[in-house]
């Protein structure tokens, strides 16, 4: 089947510093299939924070980067300086074929605390 | 801009009661999810419709039935609601079916059966 891990359940970077958020996926119903970072900020629904659809490529958004990288199966997130407005807890996801239709797997979620 | 909306936003009720949760998009999308999220695992699809009156079996169904009335209205319904149905519950809508469209989400329902 399809699979997508996110090995830590909870960060905690001070103001300023680097992050990355490990995501590792695996999939038999298709080749190359589409990764996602998705975002839920307290009290609201995920919405899409980038995504990539060809392996090789890199995604950007908000200053946050990913790099799909098929010989290893990953796709971290990371980010070179973060602030206290991006504690959220972020999903990594990937988007396949089962049984005939595309489907949305995603990980456990990453909680990130940006502490000032 | 995608507004997906759920209620309640809280919701208790205890073992073998009839629980019912409300989405509600305004984005004219064709297809709505309902997903659960408990600690430890990721959203697993519970079910999916491409329209009204159209219903699609997800990846863990047992338990949960669901309606689409309208294009913009999705229910989900727990007829005899147990523990193990507490969790977090998000509603999503997306305009089209496929592994590169983005999907909309509510802000969630956290049930709690007791």
């Amino acid at each position: 089947g399809d699979s997508v891990t996110q090995t830590e359940g909870q960060v905690t970077v001070s103001e300023s510093k680097s992050l990355i958020i490990n995501c590792t996926y695996s999939t038999t119903s298709i080749a190359y299939p589409n990764l996602f970072w998705y975002v839920r900020y307290p009290g609201e629904g995920l919405q899409l924070l980038l995504k990539v659809i060809t392996a090789g490529q890199k995604g950007s958004s908000r200053g946050f980067e990913a790099t799909y990288n098929k010989e290893t199966t990953s796709f971290h997130l990371q980010k070179a300086s973060v602030q206290e407005s991006d504690s959220a807890v972020y999903y990594c996801a990937l988007g396949a074929a089962s049984s005939g239709s595309w489907q949305l797997i995603f990980g456990s979620g990453t909680q990130l605390t940006v502490m000032p | 801009e995608a507004a997906v909306t759920q209620s309640p936003r809280n919701k208790v009720t205890v073992t073998g009661g009839n629980v019912t949760l409300s989405c509600r998009q305004t984005n004219s999308h064709n297809y709505m999810y309902w997903y659960r999220q408990d600690t430890g695992h990721g959203l697993r699809l519970i079910h999916y419709s491409y329209g009204a009156g159209n219903l699609q079996i997800g990846d863990v169904p047992d338990g949960y039935k669901a309606t689409r009335t309208t294009q913009e209205d999705f229910f989900l319904l727990l007829e005899l609601a147990s523990p193990s149905q507490t969790s977090l519950y998000f509603c999503a809508s997306s305009d089209a079916w496929g592994g590169s469209y983005e999907q909309y989400f509510g802000p969630g329902t956290r049930l709690t059966v007791l």
